[in-house]
Order: C-alpha cells, then structure tokens, then sequence
C-alpha cells in the first residue's frame, strides 16, 4: 500500500454512460498525475496537477474527459459519453517532487 | 508514446538465478525510474537514478545507466517467486517544464519458477 487510494476499484458501465473516479493522494504531495494502461502496454500520461492548479494535459485526454483537483486535495476523473475504447486501467500517482512517484491501485473501467 | 523499450519482453528463471532487464530510451533525461507491477494492480517505485549517476544499488537491485548510449538496465540478485511480475522503467525527460511527467515502456514480464 503507497498510501495512495482510488474509487472505485472496478467499474463496468455501458457505452455513452458517465463515469467519474477519485484519487486521494498522500496528503502532504503537491503533484498529482493521472495516467491510462491498457492490457500489455505501459502507462501513459493524461494529465498533472500541482496543487490546485491544472498544468498539463495529453493529446490522449478528449474533450470527453475532464478532471479536477479542487483544493489541492483528492482529485476527479470523469469521462463523459464513454467508448469502448476507453476501457483501460486508470492509476493515480502522487509525489513531492520531482524524484519518483507514488502509484494508486488504479480504477479499472469496462465499457460494454 | 511510449520512449522506453524494455528487453527481453520477457523472462523467465529458476528461483535463486538472477534476472537482467533492460531499457533504452530515445531523449535525454532528468533520471530514469523502474517500476514493478503485480498482475492487475498498481505499480511500485522500486529505484530511481540521475542521469549524472552511473550505478546505483538497493538491497538486490542493482541499477546502471549509460547516457551516451540512452540504455538502462536493471539486475535483480538471487530472485524469488515473489519477484515475479511485470518491469517498466521510466524517464523523466530533460524538458522544460516537462513536470515530470514519466514515460514507460512497454515492460518486462518477469516469471521466477519456484
């Protein structure tokens, strides 16, 4: 356990449904990334948040994804009018700074 | 896009035996990272190294990095069943206000037999 936790754990939703995840970070990490795995692929970046503040997003992220870090706290992913495509483990980290990242246990997402 | 590529894809060795993955990489770094990924669950931070640093160790693992070649690799010493999982290493790219984003490979599944 990195002491990093996401919600839920597993989520099966039909396509064109929305879903949104929550990360909660290590309390005292100011930076906050969201990344995306799919089956026998590394992860790839989404996007970082340092503190409140949204600074950097991928190609990958659509306008159908948007997500939040109100307060510098815990952080939401929503995914609006889900794909199939969009199956895919989506994991969480948190760090201090720039030397190694703590990881979540992910959010597995299943568009039927 | 993925920068790292590991090699081999994957591996498999007799408990006791030691296992050698490694990584290269396409642009320069700020530090390379390892990472270990049991099946299904989230990955843990096994050991970083700066790109002004050449080997590092920490308990079995042992890590070099050759800059000039963009290649990493990751030694793990007298391996156990509990070392079998999935490998990634991972860099964080020499770019401005690149946050530190990391970019992984594609990974190294590791199958210790008991």
């Amino acid at each position: 356990d990195t002491g990093v936790s996401q919600n839920p754990r597993h989520k099966i939703t039909k396509r064109g449904q929305n879903v949104t995840f929550r990360c909660d970070p290590i309390s005292e990490h100011n930076r906050l990334y969201w990344y995306r795995q799919t089956l026998g692929q590394g992860p790839e970046f989404l996007t970082y948040f340092q503190n409140e503040a949204q600074l950097e997003k991928s190609r990958l992220l659509s306008d159908r994804f948007s997500a939040e870090r109100p307060k510098g706290s815990f952080s939401t992913l929503e995914i609006q009018r889900t794909e199939q495509g969009d199956s895919a483990m989506y994991l969480c980290a948190s760090s201090p700074g720039p030397l190694g990242q703590f990881f979540g246990p992910g959010t597995r997402l299943t568009v039927l | 896009s993925q920068q790292g590529e590991e090699d081999p894809q994957a591996l498999s060795i007799q408990e006791g035996e030691n296992a050698t993955m490694n990584c290269s990489y396409k642009t320069s770094i700020n530090n390379l990272q390892w990472y270990r990924q049991n099946s299904g669950r989230g990955l843990v931070h096994l050991i970083l190294i700066r790109s002004n640093e050449r080997e590092k160790h920490s308990g079995r693992l042992r890590v070099t990095l050759d800059t000039s070649k963009k290649s990493s690799s990751l030694l793990i010493t007298a391996s156990r069943a509990a070392d079998t999982a999935s490998y990634f290493c991972a860099t964080d790219p020499l770019i401005l206000g690149a946050n530190s984003k990391l970019t992984f490979g594609k990974g190294i599944t590791l199958s210790v037999r008991p």
